[in-house]
């Protein structure tokens, strides 16, 4: 099974609501992922996650606030958003590389989020 | 600053080979070629990756050169189906997995 599955599929909300974006595997995949997509870009990476504690963080700004409750869950916690983070949010996950030198990404399909 | 140069957009015929080229010149020793696409408001979906041979699995070939300056991926009988933006990426580590703009592919009947 290598499925990333991702909830909610759409996302609605104004700038002073608090929601989360869930993101589970069941692959055993150590490492994970949160990135960013505006429409016609590439994804950007925001945060990892290593063995469920924070590694990288891309300068994200602090209404973005990630958290790894358990080795096969992601969720991503959002407050007071701006209408420019209206995007469609990717989670990912990985073996880890100290599990061995490569490590292919598997992705979820994704919550498109519109702030208004 | 994006470690991989792809063609914006390439056409391809429907049921010939799609060869996707990707350069890479300032690859080091240790850093893999992974090769992922994305078909229009999906999640991108791994394809192959490889570090200096040639790789072959279901869904395509990798195809780097002996100096692993460049890589090219095939996609031996394209179908409409084919039709996504294809990423080249290099990495080494976590941090890596950067996309740069890819090539957007379109199969034609």
């Amino acid at each position: 099974d290598t499925e990333v599955t991702q909830t909610p599929k759409h996302l609605v909300m104004g700038m002073t609501n608090k929601k989360s974006l869930k993101c589970e595997q069941h692959m055993g995949h150590r490492a994970m992922y949160w990135y960013k997509q505006k429409a016609k870009k590439p994804p950007e990476l925001m945060f990892v996650y290593s063995y469920e504690k924070l590694s990288i963080n891309e300068s994200v700004p602090s209404r973005f606030s990630p958290e790894c409750p358990n080795s096969s869950l992601l969720n991503l916690h959002l407050h007071a958003l701006q209408p420019e983070d209206s995007a469609l949010y990717l989670c990912a996950s990985s073996h880890h590389p100290w599990e061995g030198p490569t490590y292919e990404q598997y992705f979820g399909p994704g919550t498109r989020l519109t702030v208004t | 600053d994006a470690k991989t140069t792809q063609p914006t957009s390439m056409d391809c015929a429907e049921g010939r080979a799609a060869n996707l080229p990707c350069n890479h010149s300032t690859i080091s020793g240790n850093e893999y070629v992974y090769w992922y696409r994305q078909i229009h408001s999906q999640g991108p979906q791994y394809i192959i990756h490889g570090l200096k041979n040639n790789e072959t699995n279901e869904m395509a070939s990798l195809i780097i050169t002996e100096d692993r300056k460049s890589s090219t991926l095939i996609l031996p009988h394209a179908t409409l189906r084919d039709t996504a933006v294809y990423y080249c990426i290099v990495r080494v580590s976590m941090d890596d997995m950067r996309f740069g703009a890819g090539t957007r592919l379109t199969v034609k009947p």
